[in-house]
């Protein structure tokens, strides 16, 4: 069974402040993925990594950066969070090409 | 660039009614739709998904249809029943790129008992 896991379900932070969200995932998936989902915008991508030190913009990449060290965990980073920011991100990993499995969410409040 | 259209942005029906939710893309080169089920306060979940090879997979009550040509797919749902009531996503994707997903922005279904 596939376990995504993402370090906090809720956070709240002030405006300007460096967000770390963190995604977690156990079972050896080469692709990983940050969405952030928005009522009527659906989920939109905003950064993906196909391979440990890989990263590829997505659709929404303005005002956020990843890491991705090891292949198991794949990290977003707000570098200055803005209230535009608050939002829920979803956590998303693939093994191939198909089916992708979603962590539980972090819903974000920016201040 | 790439898009995925869902409609109805909701969708109310009565219990034991039909529902059906319709989605456009525009790449060419999509060739796997996948649809999630995502429930109040929880993660999207895989329902159903469907390959370009073939025009419908279905699943119990729940089936894909799929229109190459037209670049139409569509979920639909029989016998609908109250914890069918979440919010369903479509998607597009192609499996000779990067694996990324252009998702639909939503159908938020009540099933009305």
């Amino acid at each position: 069974d596939v376990k995504v896991t993402q370090s906090s379900r809720y956070l709240v932070k002030r405006t300007g402040e460096k967000v770390f969200l963190e995604c977690v995932q156990d079972m050896d998936h080469e692709n990983m993925f940050w969405y952030r989902q928005d009522p009527g915008l659906g989920l939109r991508l905003i950064y993906f990594s196909y391979d440990v030190k890989m990263k590829e913009k997505g659709d929404i990449p303005e005002g956020y950066s990843v890491s991705r060290e090891k292949k198991e965990r794949f990290s977003l980073i707000l570098e200055s969070a803005s209230t535009n920011q608050t939002s829920m991100y979803l956590c998303a990993t693939t093994t191939g090409r198909e089916t992708q499995y979603f962590g539980p969410g972090t819903r974000l409040l920016v201040l | 660039g790439e898009n995925v259209e869902q409609h109805p942005s909701t969708l109310s029906v009565q219990e034991g009614d039909s529902a059906v939710i319709k989605c456009t893309y525009s790449d060419s080169a999509s060739n796997y739709f996948p649809w999630y089920k995502q429930e109040l306060g929880k993660r999207p979940q895989l329902i159903i998904d469907i390959r370009s090879n073939v025009g419908e997979k279905k699943d119990q009550r729940i089936a894909v249809t799929l229109n190459k040509t037209a670049k139409h797919f569509s979920l639909h749902i029989t016998e609908t029943q109250p914890e069918d009531s979440a919010v369903y996503f479509c998607a597009a994707s192609s499996t000779s790129g990067t694996y990324k997903y252009i998702f639909g922005t939503g159908t938020r279904l009540k099933v009305l008992a």
